[in-house]
């Protein structure tokens, strides 16, 4: 079956622009994560979301970002006013559920501010 | 707040030798282990996780890892390396109820042939 798409797969943009990121998680997959890899580091958690509760945004390093997600479907992460430092590639996965699963993971977008 | 440790920047190994990836954890209450593998210009794939039971939890593509509480580590190993091995592995870990991942910088395993 199909996994998880990211579009787009690389965005160059310029400092002060804002930009979108979509993912489309797995079909029927309640649980939706945003991660940040810069280069040479581990995964940075942003945001998740599971079902129709409140997500969790305590992993969002500044109020330029801001994340949605239309019921178990599409999510996208916004970055306004993007800076050289958000250059990373972003990573979104899904799980079937919250807790114990693991969690399956998109190609991920390479954002390059310039 | 959990966090994992990964302490060694770069593994090489001769190719049909053991490999083995250290992971340390911190984490409040029981930890829930994963290991993942990164090909370049892939995404992250799933190899292993603990949850509870056996410590040794055996994975995919003939990894393993062994769970030890009293070091707090989560080792990921291999009795016999492949060149196609050759990826960037990252242990995480969450406690239940927190969905968070922490995941630790990854590991460059090399397998020499």
């Amino acid at each position: 079956g199909a996994g998880v798409s990211q579009s787009p797969s690389n965005k160059v943009t310029e400092k002060g622009k804002d930009v979108e990121l979509r993912c489309d998680p797995i079909s029927g997959h309640t649980a939706l994560y945003w991660y940040r890899q810069r280069l040479g580091q581990g995964l940075e958690f942003l945001i998740y979301f599971q079902g129709n509760s409140a997500p969790d945004k305590s992993g969002l390093p500044s109020d330029r970002f801001s994340a949605e997600r239309t019921g178990e479907s599409v999510s996208t992460l916004t970055i306004q006013r993007t800076q050289q430092e958000d250059s990373a590639v972003y990573l979104c996965a899904s799980s079937p559920s919250i807790g114990l699963n693991e969690q399956f993971f998109g190609p991920g977008t390479r954002l390059t501010v310039l | 707040a959990q966090s994992v440790a990964q302490p060694e920047d770069q593994v090489n190994v001769a190719e049909g030798n053991p490999l083995t990836v250290k992971c340390t954890y911190s984490v409040s209450g029981n930890p829930y282990l994963f290991w993942y593998v990164q090909y370049p210009n892939r995404g992250l794939q799933f190899l292993l996780k603990y949850i509870t039971g056996d410590n040794l939890v055996k994975g995919s593509y003939g990894f393993e890892a062994e769970f030890n509480k009293s070091q707090t580590s989560f080792h990921l190993k291999k009795p016999s390396a492949l060149v196609s091995d050759s990826a960037l592995y990252f242990c995480a870990v969450s406690n239940y109820g927190n969905n968070r991942l922490a995941f630790g910088k990854g590991n460059q395993v090399v397998v020499i042939p």
